[in-house]
């Protein structure tokens, strides 16, 4: 595989559940991302690891908790969502990260609803 | 605060027709404006990189250009197959790697 790979595409959760989100990259980027998707509003930047340290939190609910085993691997484990929750939940990896000018590579996202 | 924003918020074309894209932006030192297009289903897919005011960069259909305060994105002659959401993206020298994206154009083209 080549890219950025997000599983699962579809996740329907109880508010109660807990889930997790996997993202891979196959481009040997030292950067990665999550972001967030609502229906009609712009990109929401979540988290942003580079060489697998947290270096952006952009205050996002505790309920939201990322983790970065590698520099190929990207996780998000979900707790005790709220509706509002629901969104289409993107993962990126860029190059360098940190001060360039890098072009984002996307996953194909996780739709998530919350019921 | 850094801002973007896009015109119109949708777009329906004839196949042929062509017209343009807006992005206007606010950012304290612009390091790069970049144009994404964004298909139903998937993540956003890079289109082109601006760095300076005057720049223009080509690819097939499409033509983006940058000014002081906004971008274009003209599409020429489009085909159905460029129906798709066109994100803009800037990222100012105080951020870093952290993009700040506008809410897209959605754009249907008409056969």
């Amino acid at each position: 595989e080549t890219g950025v790979t997000q599983t699962p595409r579809h996740l329907v959760m109880g508010m109660t559940n807990k889930k997790s989100l996997k993202c891979e990259q196959h481009l040997g980027h030292n950067a990665m991302y999550w972001y967030k998707q609502s229906a009609k509003k712009p990109l929401e930047l979540m988290f942003v690891y580079n060489f697998k340290e947290q270096t952006e939190n952009n205050s996002v609910p505790s309920r939201f908790s990322p983790e970065c085993p590698n520099s190929s691997h990207l996780f998000l484990h979900l707790h005790t969502l709220q509706p509002e929750d629901s969104a289409l939940y993107l993962c990126a990896s860029s190059q360098e990260g940190q001060g360039t000018n890098e072009k984002l590579f996307f996953g194909s996202g996780t739709q998530l609803s919350v019921l | 605060e850094d801002q973007v924003t896009q015109s119109p918020e949708a777009l329906r074309l004839q196949e042929g027709e062509s017209s343009s894209l807006n992005c206007s932006y606010t950012v304290s030192g612009l390091r790069g404006l970049f144009w994404y297009r964004q298909d139903p289903g998937k993540g956003p897919e890079f289109l082109f990189t601006l760095y300076s005011a005057g720049e223009e960069k080509e690819k097939e259909r499409l033509k983006a250009t940058l000014t002081k305060k906004e971008s274009f994105l003209h599409i020429t002659a489009p085909k159905p197959e460029d129906s798709a959401t066109y994100l803009c993206a800037v990222q100012g020298v105080n951020y870093g790697q952290n993009f700040v994206f506008g809410p897209g154009t959605r754009l249907s083209v008409l056969p």
